[in-house]
């Protein structure tokens, strides 16, 4: 069975400080790892799909990095901002298959 | 460009009734998915279909789910005979397609429609 852990599950932040959190997935049979922001009430929003060992993505203050060879994946938000409070899902995609596993998310409140 | 639409955003159901909950993908999009999030979890996975076939179903938790993609367009989900288990937030996505050689498509969600089985 397929694991993908994220890492915390809720986490709360101070306006203008800087988080990150993590997610682990299989190192065997990877194909690609996604994140999603998903705020209340809104659908899922892909920010990044990456595929290569060291892939370092970033968009606007949010960043994330890929280690496939350990199985982990970190997203780093810098300058939180009440708008970036979600619910941030990673999500693994293994060869030969089609689907997204998902983590249980990590859910993230800025607090003014 | 609209979204992926799903219709209705809230359902309740009284256990034992079927319902049928629905997807409008992205125009163009081949590959449509459908998702089960259950409460203080991550979305799984429930079935895939390439156009009108349905590739990969092994999600479907029981034989009472049921979905269909009649002509590579609008999918519908039917859960028949409702249990309360059920209940969750059924999500949608389509991508341009399943797999590229050169990049992966990203899927794009729809809003969801929470289904509440009482």
């Amino acid at each position: 069975i397929l694991n993908v852990e994220q890492s915390p599950q809720s986490l709360h932040v101070q306006e203008g400080d800087s988080t990150n959190f993590t997610c682990s997935f299989p190192s065997s049979n990877f194909y690609a790892l996604h994140w999603y922001r998903w705020e209340t009430a809104k659908s899922p929003e892909a920010l990044f799909v990456m595929t290569l060992n060291g892939d370092e993505k970033k968009k606007g203050r949010i960043s994330a990095t890929l280690n496939t060879k350990e199985g982990y994946s970190y997203l780093y938000i810098k300058g939180s901002q009440p708008e970036d409070s979600a619910t941030y899902l990673c999500a693994f995609l293994i060869q030969g298959a089609q689907k997204l596993v998902f983590g249980q998310g990590t859910r993230l409140t800025i607090n003014p | 460009g609209a979204g992926v639409s799903q219709s209705p955003r809230y359902k309740v159901a009284k256990r034992g009734q079927d319902v049928a909950l629905r997807c409008d993908p992205i125009s163009g999009h081949v590959s449509l998915f459908w998702y089960q999030q259950a409460l203080g979890q991550g979305p799984e996975f429930l079935t895939y279909f390439q156009n009108e076939a349905q590739l990969d179903k092994s999600g479907l938790p029981s034989d009472r789910f049921f979905a269909e993609r009649p002509e590579g367009s609008v999918s519908t989900l039917k859960i028949q005979r409702t249990q309360q288990e059920d209940s969750a937030v059924y999500l949608c996505a389509s991508s341009l397609e399943g797999r590229g050689l050169i990049r992966i498509y990203e899927q794009y969600f729809g809003p969801g429609t929470r289904l509440t089985v009482t």
